[in-house]
């Protein structure tokens, strides 16, 4: 595992709007894909942990697919609110755990 | 059940200086991950322990940075002597079994001036 990309890098809301996300990595000898949030001065959260083509995981107003044949995971959150702000990182893992992660997407919800 | 320790939470030191983090992981959780994220950058492995021996420590500047975990529970890091480009993030994780998921704890910000 290579790289892995994120876009873009930061965004910024009004409260209610939709938005979502994009995480690129390289499609060969992929294991699994990882989403985590990461507020201020707190520890980074586990979203969601993917691992078969076409997978698709949902967590409140939060959800995410992922297509292993293109190499690409999109994480959508649907009516923002401000305490969705954070930055949202994803990760490829090898199949000895070691995570390797995108640069993030900083989120700004706006009331 | 208790989360992912760490200590410190903030550290400003000058460049030379030396300075140590410690992690403390889940209770039985067997393998622990050192992280570096540099502003701008997500967060890059630095040291991988299965109980108290090292997986992978292919990233790790082992000229000042060091690592142990003694007693295959909680570990140190340590820079020595520390740069201004060691100004960053350091996140320790731990992982139970074959469990694919992380557990982060909430890092310690390091300054190096």
């Amino acid at each position: 595992i290579l790289n892995v990309e994120q876009s873009p890098q930061s965004l910024h809301v009004q409260e209610g709007d939709s938005t979502n996300f994009t995480c690129s990595f390289p499609s060969s000898n992929f294991y699994a894909l990882h989403w985590y949030r990461w507020e201020t001065a707190k520890s980074p959260e586990a979203l969601f942990v993917m691992t078969l083509n076409g997978d698709e995981k949902k967590k409140g107003r939060i959800s995410a697919t992922l297509n292993t044949k293109e190499g690409y995971s999109y994480l959508y959150i649907k009516g923002s609110q401000p305490e969705d702000s954070a930055t949202y990182l994803c990760a490829c893992s090898s199949n000895t755990g070691k995570l390797i992660f995108g640069q993030g997407t900083t989120l700004q919800v706006k009331p | 059940e208790a989360g992912v320790a760490q200590s410190p939470r903030y550290k400003i030191i000058e460049k030379r200086q030396s300075v140590a983090f410690w992690c403390n992981p889940i209770s039985g959780h067997a393998t622990l991950y050192w992280y570096q994220q540099i502003l701008g950058q997500g967060p890059k492995l630095l040291i991988q322990f299965q109980n108290n021996g090292v997986v992978d420590d292919s990233q790790l500047p082992k000229d000042r940075f060091s690592a142990e975990r003694l007693k295959g529970v909680d570990s140190t890091l340590k820079i020595q002597p520390a740069k201004l480009e060691d100004s960053a993030v350091y996140l320790c994780a731990s992982k139970q079994g074959t469990i694919r998921e992380q557990f982060f704890g909430p890092g310690t910000r390091l300054t190096v001036l």
